[in-house]
Order: structure tokens, then sequence, then C-alpha cells
């Protein structure tokens, strides 16, 4: 079985600001790993995955994760908030003979002026 | 066509009704998912298609739930004497194949916002 958990519901930042959303998966092996963004009345959006290729991931709007197998971590940060980050994002994870994503609940990102 | 595609995107219903809804994946994507994303409440696996078989189904909430596919083409969602608890969106996501179990990039629909009254 495998499981996301995404710890805050909701994080707020100052326009500049470091952004960093935390990821926790449990796996039985090796998985792969996603964040999925989602704008206001718009469908969710790969934001950047993880697939044993390298560690450090990068992806799309000057996002990257991290995975940390010690740590069963997949963190996403961004070294500076825009207005335009404000959405909910998604980590997920696939793997263990299960092809369909496993999404944590949910972070809601608030950008301030 | 460009992308996945669902329709209709909003659909009102009375409680008690059959609904049908319907997922246009991308063109030569194989694997087809089904998802529900109730209001404030992460994305629930429902039904994962190959081709036109269902190899995971283990998300569908009970019996009243259920979905077919064509080939690898269109896919249809029914749900049988609606509930005020199915309310939600409905989500269609599709992929191609992966190999050695690897998944590869769902790319997701607009979704339908169902609503029961």
């Amino acid at each position: 079985a495998q499981s996301v958990t995404q710890l805050g519901s909701h994080v707020s930042v100052s326009e500049g600001a470091l952004v960093l959303l935390r990821c926790n998966y449990s796996s039985s092996v090796p998985p792969y790993l996603f964040w999925y963004v989602q704008y206001p009345n718009q469908g969710l959006q790969l934001l950047l995955k993880y697939t044993s290729a390298a560690t450090l991931v990068k992806g799309i709007n000057g996002f990257e994760a991290e995975f940390k197998k010690s740590e069963t971590s997949f963190h996403l940060t961004k070294p500076s908030a825009h207005m335009s980050d404000a959405a909910e994002y998604f980590c997920a994870v696939s793997g263990a003979g299960r092809r369909a994503l496993t999404f944590g609940s949910g972070t809601r990102l608030q950008v301030q002026p | 066509g460009a992308g996945v595609s669902q329709s209709p995107s909003n659909k009102v219903t009375e409680k008690g009704k059959d609904v049908e809804l319907r997922c246009d994946p991308i063109s030569g994507h194989t694997a087809l998912y089904w998802y529900r994303q109730r209001l404030g409440q992460g994305l629930e696996f429902l039904i994962y298609f190959q081709g036109n078989s269902a190899p995971d189904k283990s998300g569908l909430p009970s019996d009243r739930f259920s979905a077919e596919r064509t080939g690898e083409s269109v896919s249809t969602l029914t749900i049988q004497r609606t509930q005020q608890e199915d309310s939600a969106v409905y989500l269609c996501a599709s992929s191609t194949a992966g190999t050695g179990g690897a998944n590869t990039e769902a790319f997701f629909g607009q979704g339908t916002r169902l609503t029961v009254v």
C-alpha cells in the first residue's frame, strides 16, 4: 500500500519569500513521485516528477523538489514566491504495481503582497 | 484532441436520478483514470482503465458507481440513484502506458462539477 501525507493544509508566505510545501510518502517499493498544481477554476497541471533519474528535480515556474529516501520525503520548494504561485498543490505517488496515482490532501498556498 | 476533454462541465441533478459523465482522453493514451474531488479535499481514486479493461476499480465507492471504456477512447462514469454525498468534481486523466511498472505523466481534464440537490 502507498500513501501520501502533506503537512499543512494552508501555507501563507510573503511575496519574495521562500516557499516550502511538505510531502512525505509511504511505499513498499521505490516510488514515482509527482507534484501537481491546481490554479483557481483550472485543471491539475504537472509541476514536476521524480522517476529515480536524479534526486533533485526541477519543474516549471521555478519550483523544484528533492527526493530523500532516508526521510521518505519529497518537499517542494521555490526560492522566491510570486503572487501568481497562489494555488493548491498536490503531492502524489505511484508504484508497487499500482499505476494510478495516490494523492495527498493538498496544500493551499497563499502569497501575501 | 489536444487535451483531456470532459463533459458536461457542470451538472445539477435531483437526488435519486442517474447521471453519466464523459471523458475523452488524449489520442493514443492507453491508460485512463477517474478521480473524485470533494470540496476542500484531495483527489480520491475511483477506477483505472488500461485499454478497455479495468484492472483496478478498487476506488468505486459503491455499486451505484460504474464505468466503461470503448477501446482506447471515450470513457463514461455512471452514477445511479445519486445521493447528496456524490456531489463533487469528477476528474478524468489519461497517460501513455509505462513499462516495467513505471508511471508516466497523467494529464487531467477540467472536471465535471456534479451537484446533487
